[in-house]
């Protein structure tokens, strides 16, 4: 089975506090990506990334940044958290090919307080 | 006009009902469509892919009207367990990433 692993199921931090969301896959996938998710808005993709050391900005980049040292790694970070960035963080990853599904991590609650 | 759009719901239906949802697409170049799943407080999951000629999987039957931009999904003999957003998705059809666009979901509730 695919596995996406992200670090943690729930974090509380305070606003200006840089965050660091972490996301693991273990089955070579090229593309990965971060999304947001907000009742009544679905999913909003943030940044994704084909390739080690690549990324692509998403629809709504405002305020992240995103690190792809290695393949299986992908991190999403908040340079200063703001309470508007309360909300579930979801990572996936995918095959390069276009047409393939993707697999999601269980997701990271984020509160900003 | 959203890229991919679905009716919010919910959906109230008892066991044993069938139930149907659609989807419209604004993306005439998508060539993958999907369906997803997702539980409340967790992470969308795969339930199927949909195919021109259409495609079933157990109770769940996935069409596809590329004339029209339409994508559906029909669920027959509803259980409980089915209680769920359903996740209309499309490819974003251009760029050669796999870029998928999610429609915001279809809530369905199954009653006794």
């Amino acid at each position: 089975d695919v596995k996406v692993t992200q670090s943690s199921r729930y974090l509380v931090k305070r606003t200006g506090e840089k965050v660091f969301l972490e996301c693991v896959q273990d089955m070579d996938h090229e593309n990965m990506f971060w999304y947001r998710q907000d009742p009544g808005l679905g999913l909003r993709l943030i940044y994704f990334s084909y390739d080690v050391k690549m990324k692509e900005k998403g629809d709504i980049p405002e305020g992240y940044s995103v690190s792809r040292e290695k393949k299986e790694r992908f991190s999403l970070i908040l340079e200063s958290a703001s309470t508007n960035q309360t909300s579930m963080y979801l990572c996936a990853s995918s095959p390069l090919r276009t047409g393939a599904g993707y697999t999601f991590g269980s997701g990271t609650r984020l509160t900003v307080v | 006009r959203k890229e991919v759009e679905q009716d919010p719901g919910p959906f109230n239906v008892p066991e044993g009902a069938t139930v149907a949802f659609n989807c419209t697409y604004s993306n005439s170049a998508s060539q993958s469509f999907f369906w997803y799943r997702q539980d409340c407080r967790k992470e969308p999951k795969l339930l199927m892919s949909v195919y021109s000629s259409g495609n079933e999987d157990g109770r769940f039957t996935a069409q596809l009207n590329r004339a029209s931009q339409y994508i559906s999904l029909l669920i027959r003999d509803s259980k409980l367990s089915d209680s769920a957003t359903y996740l209309c998705v499309v490819n974003g059809g251009s760029g050669g990433y796999n870029k998928l666009i999610f429609g915001a979901g279809t809530r369905l509730a199954v009653h006794p």
